[in-house]
């Protein structure tokens, strides 16, 4: 694709409730990365890949966060039991490798959790 | 902990004026700099970087300078218009991690 992509667009939810987050990254690219903004805050790295493979998964917040990678390309980011302190924007970036100092963004999916 | 600071939260230019935006980092071995521009319902978009071996980057009109001694760097934005009107976010890098320590962004509006 022309860019990196990410569905849905908007997700409204109810606490306690899984949701799944899904980005497409660009074409080729190997490294794929997954960030979450909060309103009034920077980005705050989660997780990423390179190829299939999450060497570090230190940046998810707890173990209600998780996100795999199949086929080194489409990547899907799962939270369990949402809470409300989870509503955020994230967004999901793509480089070529990872070491590329350049990421592109998606457009990001902004979640509301009720 | 934040490792990259970032000021104003928010600044209002007029049109013609110069948005200067200002970042400062604590961890020395941050070896890359970029800043990115994020207009609403976008993700961001690297705008500008620099690496600590210059202490000027233009690149039209978006300016970074950049102070080693004093681990500072800024945004200047020339002849600013309504179209620069985004969130910029200032970033840095050490060439061991590749993940960006970001700052918590600027909002900028620029009046006609």
């Amino acid at each position: 694709g022309a860019g990196v992509s990410q569905s849905p667009s908007n997700k409204v939810t109810e606490k306690g409730k899984d949701v799944e987050l899904r980005c497409d990254p660009i074409s080729g690219h190997t490294a794929l990365y997954w960030y979450r903004q909060s309103l009034g805050q920077g980005l705050e790295f989660l997780i990423y890949f390179q190829g299939n493979s999450a060497p570090d998964k230190s940046g998810l917040p707890s173990d209600r966060f998780s996100a795999e990678r199949t086929g080194g390309s489409v990547s899907t980011l799962t939270i369990q039991r949402t809470q409300q302190e989870d509503s955020a924007v994230y967004l999901c970036a793509s480089s070529v490798q990872f070491g590329e100092e350049t990421q592109y963004f998606g457009p990001g999916t902004r979640l509301l959790v009720l | 902990q934040q490792q990259v600071k970032q000021s104003p939260q928010s600044l209002i230019v007029q049109k013609g004026g110069i948005s200067i935006i200002n970042c400062a980092y604590e961890n020395t071995a941050f070896d890359y700099f970029p800043w990115y521009q994020q207009f609403p319902g976008k993700g961001p978009a690297l705008l500008i970087a620099i690496r600590p071996d210059v202490s000027e980057k233009k690149e039209g009109r978006f300016t970074i300078s950049f102070n080693k001694s004093a681990k500072q760097f800024s945004l200047h934005i020339m002849d600013s218009q309504p179209g620069d009107s985004a969130t910029y976010f200032c970033a840095a890098l050490t060439g061991g991690s590749y993940i960006p320590t970001f700052g918590r962004g600027t909002s900028l509006i620029v009046h006609p």
